[in-house]
């Protein structure tokens, strides 16, 4: 596509529920990054997925949250467990080869858990 | 230490003027770095990147990076209160991860 999709735009969920997120990159665009940004806050990173290469996890902040990509292309980010510090907007981003030309964003996914 | 530092702001400058935005990284391995500027309510947008020492200039923005003060810096000339955005700066920390700041809140003023 011709930017980074991100769905749903929003979502409340109770507490205690399991949300997923779903990021669809440019196309052509091997990498993909979760970041998650509360009021307030800057932009904490999460996970990270380069071509077939086994993800960076070292960001995801507690064994409740798990990211998954599929073919290379769409990528799931799940939340078990809701809890309310969970509440952020959570961005994807992807990049092209050559990480000098930086990230191009989604609009991101606003979590409000409740 | 905090990897990536920005004065918070706000920043608060007339229509016309030049604003000054700064940032210190402590990793002297840094490769590149990034400027992006985030409305309200919005995600980010990259507008700039150096990874050479000096200044690059796009239109109304200049970049200027410092990797013996491990310092970059971005000025806008002839601020617009469409300027009006955190500005968030990106260092590349020796891999395909940005490390960002928390942001500088810039108002320009008509």
């Amino acid at each position: 596509g011709a930017g980074v999709s991100q769905s749903p735009s929003n979502k409340v969920t109770e507490k205690g529920k399991d949300v997923e997120l779903r990021c669809d990159p440019i196309s052509g665009h091997t990498a993909l990054y979760w970041y998650r940004q509360s009021l307030g806050q800057g932009l904490e990173f999460l996970i990270y997925f380069q071509g077939n290469s086994a993800p960076d996890k070292s960001g995801l902040p507690s064994d409740r949250f798990s990211a998954e990509r599929t073919g290379g292309s769409v990528s799931t980010l799940t939340i078990q467990r809701t809890q309310q510090e969970d509440s952020a907007v959570y961005l994807c981003a992807s990049s092209s080869p050559g990480a000098n030309y930086g990230y191009t964003f989604g609009s991101g996914t606003r979590l409000t858990v409740v | 230490q905090k990897e990536v530092e920005q004065n918070s702001g706000p920043l608060s400058v007339p229509e016309g003027a030049i604003a000054s935005l700064n940032c210190t990284y402590s990793d002297r391995g840094s490769q590149s770095f990034f400027w992006y500027r985030q409305y309200s309510g919005k995600s980010p947008e990259l507008i700039m990147f150096i990874y050479s020492n000096g200044d690059k200039e796009d239109g109304r923005f200049t970049a200027q990076l410092n990797k013996a003060s491990q310092y970059v810096s971005l000025l806008i000339r002839d601020s617009q209160p469409s300027d009006s955005a955190t500005y968030l700066c990106a260092v590349n920390l020796r891999n395909y991860k940005l490390t960002f700041g928390k942001g500088t809140l810039l108002t320009v003023n008509p």
